[in-house]
């Protein structure tokens, strides 16, 4: 039982390139999350799920998309990336809202 | 949108004291979460409380509902203690989508 597994663990981007950060859990979790964590700052939710083919934005969505095609992977994309992206992110899961989260071990992307 | 706080920022205490990390909030909530987040980075959830007290190993959290305060007590505290201790709550009652707050960073010295 892996939990929730996200990937890559590091990422250097340059100004305008696009990527797409992996999530997928195990634990047939119907709620996905995805949240940045800035220096100093709380946890902030980009976007979030209740189940495949639902999705909704969460406090700073801005510069980000996500899809829920199963329950098992909640991708993050980055279309054109800019420093202000520069941070770490987690993805999350839970079995239903407010149950016990489960997070993967962060993404850590410096946009150059 | 539910405002937190946790108090102290910052804590660095010797080996074998007594821990405790508060956590106010402004909006009625339906439980809180307590989570852990390693010097790594990874993040660990440690309790959900709704009332009470709930207890694990050396670990200790209680909440205040009429109060909106929650305190994460360590007891014989030990230096693989040193972490991040983050206080989560829903945005508001109803909607149970977390905010966070910005944590505690603990340092046990031994």
């Amino acid at each position: 039982n892996a939990g929730v597994t996200q990937t890559p663990k590091f990422r250097i981007l340059k100004i305008g390139q696009s990527m797409t950060l992996q999530c997928t859990q195990d634990m047939n979790h119907n709620y996905m999350y995805w949240y940045r964590q800035d220096p100093g700052m709380g946890l902030k939710l980009i976007y979030y799920s209740v189940g495949a083919g639902i999705t909704d934005k969460g406090e700073v969505p801005n510069g980000y998309n996500v899809s829920r095609s199963t329950t098992e992977d909640f991708p993050l994309r980055l279309e054109l990336a800019a420093p202000s992206q520069t941070s770490v992110y987690f993805c999350a899961s839970s079995h239903a809202e407010g149950g016990g989260y489960t997070f993967g071990s962060g993404t850590r992307l410096t946009v150059v | 949108k539910n405002e937190v706080e946790q108090s102290p920022q910052n804590l660095t205490a010797q080996e074998g004291e007594f821990i405790t990390i508060n956590c106010s909030y402004s909006v009625g909530i339906s439980a809180l979460h307590w989570l852990q987040q390693h010097p790594g980075g990874g993040i660990v959830s440690l309790f959900m409380l709704s009332s009470g007290k709930k207890k694990h190993g050396r670990l200790i959290a209680t909440i205040n509902i009429q109060e909106k305060h929650s305190s994460l007590h360590i007891t014989a505290s030990h230096p693989r203690d040193s972490a991040v201790y983050i206080c989560a709550v829903p945005f508001n009652f109803g909607n149970e989508k977390l905010t966070f707050g910005t944590g505690t960073r603990l340092t046990i010295i031994p």
